[in-house]
């Protein structure tokens, strides 16, 4: 069974300040990574993805992945009130075919507040 | 990335009734695929629709009850079938892209009542 953890949250952070989003992976095989964010009520979109060790950097966005810890994180940086929305972290496999799938955590339920 | 169109958006339905929705990309996709979102939960793959051939479904998913359709590399169907209330949920297609990012439709909310 793979497996995708997260902090289901709430995660409450001021106007500004540096919002920390984790996540765990049980697949040691996968190899690609993804944060999503989703609004209520609307469908996921894709905001980082992530395929090598180390930090990724978009705009006010930064993903890590440490392959040995099996750990992906997303800070955002700036928080604004339009970064409330719940993040999932979602974790590629392959079922021996040649789809690859997602797995997707519970998400993060993020409020950045005034 | 993919422009992916969804409909209906949204549809309350009887109990026992069966739902199809659809879902159209603008450009040829190999592989599409098919996910549920339950009230506050996220998202569970409920199979891939392959051109061609018949749809994978994952674990705790059967074609009997999400028969799918795939007639060509821009379309693909999914039909809720029997429909009971623990069927209310987002159904969402998916495609997806270069290192296997996946790109959403607007999703469907089903109520079944």
């Amino acid at each position: 069974q793979k497996e995708v953890e997260q902090n289901s949250g709430p995660l409450s952070v001021p106007e500004g300040a540096i919002a920390s989003l984790n996540c765990t992976y049980s697949d040691r095989g996968s190899q690609s990574f993804f944060w999503y964010r989703q609004y209520s009520g609307k469908s996921p979109e894709l905001i980082m993805s992530i395929y090598s060790n180390g930090d990724k950097e978009d705009g006010r966005f930064t993903a890590q992945l440490n392959k040995a810890s099996q750990y992906v994180s997303l800070l955002i940086r700036d928080s604004q009130p339009s970064d409330s929305a719940t993040y999932l972290c979602a974790v590629n496999w392959r079922d021996g075919g040649t789809a690859s799938k997602l797995t997707f955590g519970t998400g993060t339920r993020l409020q950045v507040t005034l | 990335s993919a422009v992916i169109s969804q409909k209906p958006s949204r549809d309350i339905c009887q109990r026992g009734t069966s739902l199809t929705i659809q879902c159209q990309v603008d450009s040829q996709v190999t592989m599409m695929f098919w996910y549920r979102q339950q009230p506050g939960q996220s998202l569970t793959l409920i199979a891939t629709a392959n051109q061609g051939s018949e749809a994978t479904y994952e674990s705790g998913f059967v074609i009997d009850k999400f028969p799918i359709s795939r007639p060509n590399l821009t379309f693909s169907t999914l039909t809720v079938s029997n429909m009971s209330p623990e069927d209310s949920s987002i159904y969402l297609c998916s495609v997806a892209a270069g290192w296997a990012e996946a790109f959403f439709g607007q999703g469907t909310r089903l109520t079944v009542v």
